[in-house]
């Protein structure tokens, strides 16, 4: 149980085209996803938090126009890199939520889905 | 959450234990430790979390010192498929902002035949 899933896992564009990246949690809802972000050799940083049915809340220094996301649902969220550059080019990594319930068998919480490689040409 | 510190690096030998220190001397009471690993161009997989017991599981042991300033995460017998990153966490669980895990450096534990 508890499978997140990022499609696509890879994906190269164009500079200046937008990309989607989709986050699904199989067999859970999640109220709440995570987005992250990796480059070579770093850890990952975190970029938003996405609520489902609400506006994201963006870490400092993430601008909210480029990285779009919506959690249209409990089990899907999606970033669109807009209008990207290579500077763009990453390690996309979402995580969910487990919605409610407090047991100790959830209180892992954060189920990561496998990531996205992001290479913007 | 608290800041948490880690060794850079470390090297095993394939079929011994693997020990992996964690300091977060600022942890809070509410606060739990939390171990992911994460596999080159992977996700990172959960290991291993606790509040101020040790815990144990069928990947991995984890020991929190008395004080919970410190915390030890054992993989008993490493195998070349356990070179990873690993990642110490700590943050708060059960509320709105669960799940928000800040990721250190990590340490990058190397297993060697």
């Amino acid at each position: 149980g508890a499978v997140v899933s990022q499609h696509p896992s890879w994906v190269i564009c164009k500079s200046g085209t937008s990309v989607k990246i989709e986050c699904r949690s199989l067999d859970f809802q999640a109220t709440t996803m995570f987005w992250y972000r990796q480059f070579p050799k770093q850890s990952l940083m975190l970029m938003a938090t996405s609520n489902e049915g609400s506006k994201a809340t963006y870490e400092q220094g993430v601008e909210k126009d480029k990285f779009l996301i919506n959690h249209a649902s409990l089990t899907l969220s999606t970033l669109t890199v807009t209008s990207a550059h290579p500077e763009d080019s990453s390690f996309y990594i979402c995580s969910a939520r487990v919605a409610g319930g407090f047991s100790r068998t959830v209180y892992n919480e954060q189920f990561f889905g496998p990531g996205t490689r992001l290479t913007v040409l | 959450d608290a800041k948490t510190t880690q060794p850079p690096s470390m090297d095993c030998a394939e079929g011994r234990a693997a020990n992996l220190p964690c300091n977060h001397s600022t942890i809070s009471g509410n606060e739990y430790v939390y171990w992911y690993r994460q596999i080159h161009s992977q996700g990172p997989q959960y290991i291993i979390h606790g509040l101020k017991n040790n815990e144990t599981n069928e990947m991995a042991s984890l020991i929190i010192t008395e004080d919970r300033k410190s915390s030890t995460l054992i993989l008993p017998h490493a195998t070349l498929r356990d070179t990873a990153v690993y990642y110490c966490i700590v943050r708060v669980a059960g509320n709105t902002n669960a799940g928000k895990s800040t990721f250190g450096d990590g340490t990058t534990l190397t297993v060697k035949p």
